[in-house]
């Protein structure tokens, strides 16, 4: 059973251009969220997705978006690059259910961004 | 607005000797509280989580962490520390209401031979 896949693995991009981060969530998975996680820090919430809507957001400017697919897959979009969202993008999935439960986050090995 | 601080940013331990991460959240009711473990360029592990179940829990890898709501802590321990451990660690609570969690800052765990 695969986990949680994200692809690329590295990206180089210029301020300025933009980005596209993919994620599939682990076997069985239906939601996902996503995370920043800059150099020397804890990851930050960006945002999550739950039945191909935007569920909860994290303090991003509207230059972050994201987009989930029937199967359940995710992509993080990311505008208008500055050299500050140089970082790692952590993608983590989870089944919701029951939608009160501590069901436990799973972690993808995330996405090295680095905006020169 | 809750809130996760650790103390120490790095902490060097000898191989064997006792690991403690010392972790405190900040929130109006007791939240759910976990340990995740970052090798170099890999994702976040789940060590261990409490759910307001019992205080005590018991992870992977050997590693517990207690919960003390009366200083509002989840310190992390390991009675011994193997060089394998050596790692970052992060402490996240998570609201009942809410999947979103918040880390802290992490805490690289440096074991001496």
């Amino acid at each position: 059973d695969a986990g949680v896949t994200q692809s690329p693995t590295h990206l180089i991009k210029t301020r300025g251009q933009q980005v596209t981060l993919r994620c599939s969530p682990k076997s069985g998975h239906d939601t996902v969220s996503w995370y920043q996680q800059a150099l020397g820090q804890g990851p930050q919430f960006i945002f999550q997705y739950y039945e191909e809507e935007e569920r909860q957001r994290g303090n991003f400017p509207d230059r972050f978006s994201g987009h989930q697919f029937p199967n359940y897959s995710s992509e993080l979009n990311v505008n208008a690059l500055l050299l500050g969202d140089s970082a790692l993008y952590l993608c983590a999935s989870s089944f919701m259910w029951p939608p009160q439960g501590v069901y436990e986050q799973y972690f993808g090995p995330g996405t090295r961004l680095t905006v020169t | 607005a809750q809130s996760v601080t650790q103390l120490g940013s790095h902490v060097s331990v000898s191989e064997g000797a006792l690991v403690l991460l010392r972790c405190n959240y900040s929130s109006s009711v007791p939240p759910y509280l976990f340990w995740y473990v970052q090798y170099p360029n890999q994702g976040l592990q789940l060590l261990l989580k409490y759910t307001s179940a019992a205080t005590l829990v018991k992870g992977i890898n050997g590693f517990e962490a207690e919960f003390k709501k009366s200083e509002t802590s989840f310190h992390l321990t390991k009675p011994s520390a193997h060089m394998s451990d050596a790692a970052e660690y992060f402490c996240a609570v998570r609201m009942v209401e809410y999947d979103k969690i918040i880390f802290g800052k992490g805490t690289r765990l440096h074991i001496l031979p």
